[in-house]
């Protein structure tokens, strides 16, 4: 089966660094996503990593460590936008990619 | 706008009543997804598309559901006698795989906006 394990909610200061994490357990790896996911929005695609370490795109980074399976995404200078729900999803294979449940992220002033 | 577009975009029913949505790709994208998202849960496979074929469907999909795509360019879902257990959001995705740099290729799904189904 495929395993992916996310904290279920954090809570983080405006203008603040928040770093969520994923572990996965899955039968293949193809590549690991980040979406965010606004209440009642679909998931809209943030970063994606197939090698280790770090890739970088503005506020957001994200890591990966393959011998670890073990992910985080690094958001910097939060805003009150960033409030969502973060996806954190592997690519088992062609076609087939499983995704956690999502952390939910409160921004608070 | 060129992105994934999906309709109905809310759809209420009636239990026993058969529902069909569609999903409407990015015009280049070769893959399209189906998803069935609960509130708090993250997105659950339920099939999916290279071209017109339908290369693997969930084991948790019944027999009522099936989905279709013909000439490989829009799909539709389609929940026959509909369940109470069946109000979710359905959402598409489309993709193409795209070499990279570093080697290797990539894939990135776009969603559309989903379906919101309320069985009653």
């Amino acid at each position: 089966g495929q395993n992916i394990d996310q904290p279920t909610e954090m809570t983080a200061t405006e203008g603040a660094i928040v770093q969520i994490n994923c572990t996965y357990q899955t039968s293949g790896f193809n590549g690991l996503f980040w979406y965010q996911q606004h209440a009642g929005e679909a998931p809209t695609f943030l970063s994606y990593n197939v090698l280790d370490g770090l890739e970088e795109k503005g506020r957001f980074s994200s890591f990966l460590s393959r011998s670890k399976g073990y992910s985080y995404l690094l958001l910097k200078e939060l805003q009150m936008k960033d409030s969502a729900s973060y996806l954190c999803a592997v690519r088992v294979y062609a076609g087939k990619s499983t995704f956690g449940d999502g952390t939910t992220l409160t921004v608070k002033p | 706008d060129t992105g994934v577009s999906q309709n109905p975009r809310h759809k209420i029913t009636k239990r026993g009543q058969n529902v069909t949505f569609r999903c409407d790709p990015i015009s280049e994208h070769n893959r399209l997804y189906w998803y069935r998202q609960t509130l708090g849960q993250g997105p659950e496979f339920l099939t999916y598309f290279q071209n017109e074929a339908q290369l693997e469907k969930s084991r948790l999909l019944s027999d009522r559901f099936s989905a279709e795509r013909p000439k490989g360019s829009f799909s539709t879902l389609e929940i026959q006698r509909t369940e109470q257990g069946d109000s979710a959001m359905y959402l598409c995705a489309s993709s193409l795989e795209a070499p990279v740099p570093t080697g290797g290729w990539r894939e990135t799904q776009y969603f559309g906006p989903g379906t919101r189904l309320l069985v009653l």
